[in-house]
């Protein structure tokens, strides 16, 4: 089982450029997660998802979409790229209702930066 | 306003000694808390998770308490050795039904030998 992957590990990207961010997980969960985390700022919840075809907002979620068209699969897309966009991205899953007190899965992180 | 503290500044210390880390938060009211190892260029990796009815756990050398009234969580690892050099970090969950965690900034432990 590879867990939870994420892809590109690395990118670079010009202001009002777009791109998406692919997460991938093997282990069946139901909820999964794009953080961002920024020094001194720790880990932020850019948006989740509690199931295939859901989606919702968390704290910081402007700038970004995501999908979840399926269960294993969740994308996190820049339409219009910014410089305060610059971040390591964190993919996480969870198990989810069957035992909503459950570790997160995290990716290795994704790191963005937009000059 | 809700927030999460853990200190920013590292913690250093010895070999075989007991490290003692705070998480302290205000305006949360979570049904547990968990504790996740970060080392650099990788993602958090879970560690423990504590329930607000419990007041300690353990696992190995690691033991974490929980205390709602003084809305604390305190993390302890004994014995210990410079492979604990990481950072750490506390999170809790929103309590709004769905598994939403909130994270603190995490504190950096360094254990020389």
């Amino acid at each position: 089982n590879a867990g939870v992957t994420q892809t590109p590990k690395f990118r670079v990207l010009k202001t009002g450029q777009s791109m998406t961010l692919l997460c991938a997980q093997d282990m069946n969960h139901e909820y999964m997660y794009w953080y961002r985390q920024d020094p001194g700022m720790g880990l932020r919840l850019i948006h989740y998802s509690v199931g295939e075809g859901t989606t919702a907002k968390g704290e910081v979620p402007d700038g970004y979409n995501v999908s979840r068209l399926k269960k294993q699969n969740f994308l996190l897309g820049l339409e219009s790229a910014a410089p305060s966009q610059t971040s390591v991205y964190f993919c996480a899953s969870a198990l989810g209702r069957m035992q909503n007190t459950g570790e997160l899965f995290f990716g290795e992180g994704s790191r963005l930066t937009v000059l | 306003s809700q927030k999460i503290e853990q200190n920013s500044e590292a913690l250093n210390i010895q070999e075989g000694k007991t490290a003692t880390l705070t998480c302290n938060y205000t305006n949360y009211s979570p049904a547990y808390l968990q504790w996740y190892r970060q080392d650099p260029g990788r993602g958090p990796v879970f560690l423990l998770l504590i329930r607000e009815n419990e007041k300690e756990k353990r696992k190995e050398r690691l033991k974490v308490t929980f205390d709602t009234t003084l809305k604390q969580s305190l993390f302890h690892i004994t014995a210990s050795q410079p492979a604990d050099s990481a950072t750490y970090l506390c999170a809790l969950d929103e309590n709004t039904g769905f598994q939403k965690l909130v994270f603190g900034t995490g504190t950096r432990l360094l254990v020389s030998p």
